[in-house]
């Protein structure tokens, strides 16, 4: 089993529906970040979570939110979704924590294709 | 803020020849430096870092090198082969204010090599 796993893997869905994306790991780590990614824009991060009562927003987080339902489950929700978040979605983890400088790496799950109609 | 900028794609070559992807970043003090690796329907994975200046990155025959007087960490392999298509992205830890160890990703750069 993959140590990141995210549900659903793929989802279509139309304008104005409220879609939910989990992200489980069994890695064990603090750290939870979701990440947007679109053709010719790379990752762009979406909110990131230290530990259970940390939650930060990223790059661009407008339309979006999450909860950190323990150290293990992450979600990301798009409350009335449109066609511009129409992108592959992907959750990491990495092992450090907060306030240390990120020498390390993030493990990233297999993504959640998601479009918009 | 930070950023990191990649030579733009897609790349097309044939096997065996020597690649080169160019990365260029900007950044307050002295971040650390990725490449990741995306293949075909799966997630990034860290294909090598460097932390420091001068330091030299290197797994599975890709090498990349910290140059701090050109702010640069190019991809390089000598000899590539088909199983080596997929999109490559450069990255570097922020080290400003709160978004501090967060990683920061260049568009990426697809990657097609032919038999």
């Amino acid at each position: 089993d993959a140590d990141v796993t995210q549900t659903p893997r793929n989802r279509i869905t139309k304008t104005g529906k409220r879609i939910m994306l989990e992200c489980s790991q069994t890695k064990g780590h603090d750290r939870m970040y979701w990440y947007r990614q679109d053709p010719g824009l790379g990752l762009r991060l979406i909110y990131y979570s230290f530990d259970v009562k940390d939650i930060n927003k990223g790059e661009i987080s407008d339309g979006y939110s999450v909860s950190r339902q323990a150290q293990a489950k992450f979600s990301l929700s798009l409350e009335s979704a449109i066609p511009n978040q129409t992108a592959l979605y992907f959750c990491a983890t990495s092992d450090l924590g907060q306030g240390v400088i990120n020498t390390g790496e993030l493990f990233f799950g297999e993504g959640s294709r998601l479009t918009v109609l | 803020g930070d950023s990191v900028t990649q030579m733009e794609g897609p790349v097309t070559l044939s096997e065996e020849a020597f690649l080169t992807i160019n990365c260029t970043y900007t950044a307050t003090g002295y971040p650390s430096l990725f490449w990741y690796v995306q293949y075909p329907g799966e997630g990034l994975q860290l294909l090598l870092k460097a932390t420091k200046a001068d330091d030299k990155g290197s797994n599975k025959g890709f090498e990349a090198t910290y140059r701090k007087e050109t702010t640069s960490f190019h991809l390089e392999k000598g000899s590539v082969q088909v199983s080596d298509s997929a999109v490559y992205f450069c990255a570097l830890t922020s080290n400003y204010g709160g978004s501090q160890g967060n990683l920061i990703f260049g568009k990426g750069t697809k990657l097609s090599v032919k038999p």
